[in-house]
């Protein structure tokens, strides 16, 4: 079975806090993504990536980056945590010849910045 | 105007029940349209994608109205199983490299 895989499925972090989160996927695919899920905002897009070491913003990227030095791998990292980044952190990918696939959902890391 | 709209809901319908969803998009060069499902706490799932034509997928049926650009999903014979958040989604560049999200419509299916 496909999967992705989030490093960690609850995170209790401190403001200022530098803070990794892990996404590895096993299907080969091109295009990597990390979103996070509020209520009454639904998904929205921090970073993406449709090649290794390539990266691209999202709609939200401030306080974000990220990085992918393997295909399989794209870390979302929250420079310095706040409280505001609270939030439900899900990754993604997709592959080029997928338009009729959609997206892979990794299961999510809940990141609460106390 | 919101890129993808849905009505959030929430739908309360008996097992058994037929309910429908509309979704509708903004950008007219949209090409690939999904629908996804969310349980509570959990990732969004696809559901199924969304063909030109209308397709079907055992008790869900999926339209594409080009025209109106608007989306549609038709859940037959409800379970209660069916219970979660269904999720429009809408890509506008042709690789699917990017995705437009609605914000999801609720439903819960009662025994």
């Amino acid at each position: 079975d496909v999967k992705v895989t989030q490093s960690s499925r609850y995170l209790v972090k401190r403001t200022g806090e530098k803070v990794f989160l892990e996404c590895v996927q096993d299907m080969d695919h091109e295009n990597m993504f990390w979103y996070r899920q509020d209520p009454g905002l639904g998904l929205r897009l921090i970073y993406f990536s449709y090649d290794v070491k390539m990266k691209e913003k999202g709609d939200i990227p401030e306080g974000y980056s990220v990085s992918r030095e393997k295909k399989e791998r794209f870390s979302l990292i929250l420079e310095s945590a706040s409280t505001n980044q609270t939030s439900m952190y899900l990754c993604a990918s997709s592959s080029w010849t997928g338009a009729r696939g959609g997206y892979t959902f990794g299961s999510g890391t809940r990141l609460t910045v106390v | 105007r919101k890129e993808v709209e849905q009505d959030p809901g929430p739908f309360n319908v008996p097992e058994g029940a037929t309910v429908a969803f509309n979704c509708t998009y903004s950008n007219s060069a949209s090409q690939s349209f999904f629908w996804y499902r969310q349980d509570c706490r959990k990732e969004p799932k696809l559901l199924m994608s969304v063909y030109s034509s209308g397709n079907e997928d055992g008790r869900f049926t999926a339209q594409l109205n080009r025209a109106s650009q608007y989306i549609s999903l038709l859940i037959r014979d409800s379970k209660l199983s069916d219970s979660a958040t269904y999720l429009c989604v809408v890509s506008n560049a042709g690789n699917n490299r990017k995705l437009i999200w609605g914000l999801g419509t609720s439903l819960a299916v009662n025994p």
